[in-house]
């Protein structure tokens, strides 16, 4: 059973363009969660998906960010306009049912360098 | 809210010693506590979880931690450290004000093992 997958795994962009990052879960799974990983720090929750729903978006920035998780295809997080503060890496996760109980897995990170 | 605190950015032990990394949380509720490892460069490992239960959980590569209430805290400890765990160690909290939903993370140990 694949893990959870995330592409690209290292991604640059100058200021201003859009960074697109994608992520497939893990068989079976349909949550899946976004967090960020700024330097020297832990991550922090960004947004929560079910399939064509997003259910908590409490951690996402006002503006520039976006996130989708489709019927059929992966996970998009999507960055408008990229800022250097931007650059962190970004992890997704999923899990089976609502996670509590159940295991949040991860994949292994974009790394967004914004030039 | 909810808060994780880690006691110590940088632990240094030698192999074969003691491994302790101190976490302690703040949360209104009964919390689910989780511990994660992250070697370099790669996404997050659950190492062990506390839901219900026995207070004493055991993980993988022999790693356990204790969930002691009237302390609010959650170590994680290693009899004899090994230097394959070399790596960075997070702990976790969700509750279910957020529904469970989305994890919320310390800052992170980074375990240094030396020969």
């Amino acid at each position: 059973n694949a893990g959870v997958m995330q592409n690209p795994r290292h991604l640059v962009r100058r200021r201003g363009q859009e960074a697109r990052l994608r992520c497939s879960p893990m068989k079976g799974h349909s949550h899946v969660y976004w967090y960020r990983q700024l330097p020297e720090e832990g991550l922090k929750f960004m947004v929560y998906l079910q399939k064509e729903n997003i259910i908590d978006e409490s951690g996402m920035p006002k503006e520039r960010f976006s996130a989708e998780f489709p019927k059929e295809g992966p996970s998009i997080l999507r960055i408008q306009q990229v800022v250097r503060g931007d650059s962190a890496a970004y992890f997704c996760a999923s899990s089976p049912l609502p996670s509590g109980q159940e295991t949040q897995y991860f994949g292994p990170g974009t790394r967004l360098l914004v030039l | 809210a909810q808060s994780v605190t880690q006691l110590g950015s940088h632990v240094s032990v030698s192999e074969g010693a003691l491994v302790l990394l101190r976490c302690n949380y703040s949360s209104s509720v009964p919390p689910y506590l989780f511990w994660y490892v992250q070697y370099p460069n790669q996404g997050l490992q659950l190492l062990l979880k506390y839901t219900t239960g026995a207070t004493l959980v055991k993980g993988i590569n022999g790693f356990e931690a204790e969930f002691k209430k009237s302390e609010t805290s959650f170590h994680l400890t290693k009899p004899s450290a090994h230097m394959s765990d070399a790596a960075e160690y997070f702990c976790a909290v969700s509750d279910r004000n957020t529904g469970f939903q989305k994890l919320v993370f310390g800052t992170g140990t980074r375990l240094l093992v030396s020969p």
